[in-house]
């Protein structure tokens, strides 16, 4: 299983950003995948799931109405689009795969990419 | 604030057994699996435990996990060095239709 991350760096607040995350080693299309974050210092938080089909997804609170995740499994690739950043949304998102549907939490994680909302 | 709580921190002496806690809900734990993970420092956080009790390939047998009610556990047990790291539980919550992941725990090895 590899998950190679893009597309983090540093951003203004209110601006936007599109993660990517592209897949191997195993048959995309079958998993949940998700994103979770880490702020410097801090724990982890989970941001958003979308399941193997594309057709449930649901996002946290502190995200929802600002994120959409999306997948492509023909490109096997996972997205995230992020609008209207803030400061706080200053954090290392990992890319990950879910254990199943999506139901069953995180199995393998990506590197991770640093994302950093900073006027 | 995250709804599971864990001790922010547990220690150990090599050899020792330690335990960590996990305090969730009917919500989440309480009619949902549990999953731990392992982060070393400046690393990727790794699956530990999943399934509440489950472990991957390549898990040594000196980790292991439990769930009671609303309440789970890590237990590793012939504590090692190489075990300073900070683990997190985690698991659905329906209440939230979301994961959520716990508050960590830091565990040092004395």
């Amino acid at each position: 299983v590899q998950l190679v991350q893009s597309g983090g760096g540093v951003v203004q607040p209110g601006r936007s950003l599109r993660l990517s995350c592209a897949a191997s080693g195993f048959t995309f299309s079958s998993y949940g995948m998700h994103w979770v974050r880490q702020a410097p210092g801090k724990g982890l938080e989970w941001v958003a799931v979308i399941w193997y089909h594309g057709s449930n997804i649901y996002y946290a609170d502190s995200v929802k109405g600002r994120f959409t995740i999306s997948k492509d499994n023909s490109k096997t690739t996972l997205y995230l689009q992020m609008n209207s950043l803030r400061v706080e949304d200053t954090a290392v998102y990992y890319c990950a795969r879910d254990l199943s549907s999506g139901w069953y939490g995180v199995d393998y994680w990506g590197l991770g990419t640093l994302v950093t909302v900073s006027s | 604030q995250s709804v599971l709580t864990q001790p922010p921190s547990a220690s150990g002496t090599p050899g020792q057994r330690v335990t960590i806690s996990c305090s969730g809900s009917i919500s989440n734990i309480g009619s949902k699996t549990v999953n731990w993970y392992q982060q070393l420092p400046g690393t990727t956080p790794k699956l530990l435990i999943y399934g509440n009790n489950q472990r991957p390939s390549g898990v040594p047998d000196r980790f292991s996990g439990s769930k009671s009610a609303t309440s789970a556990s890590l237990a590793i047990s012939g504590l090692q060095s190489e075990d300073e790291a900070d683990y997190y539980c985690a698991a659905w919550d329906d209440r939230l239709s979301g994961h959520v992941f716990g508050t960590g725990t830091k565990v040092t090895v004395l």
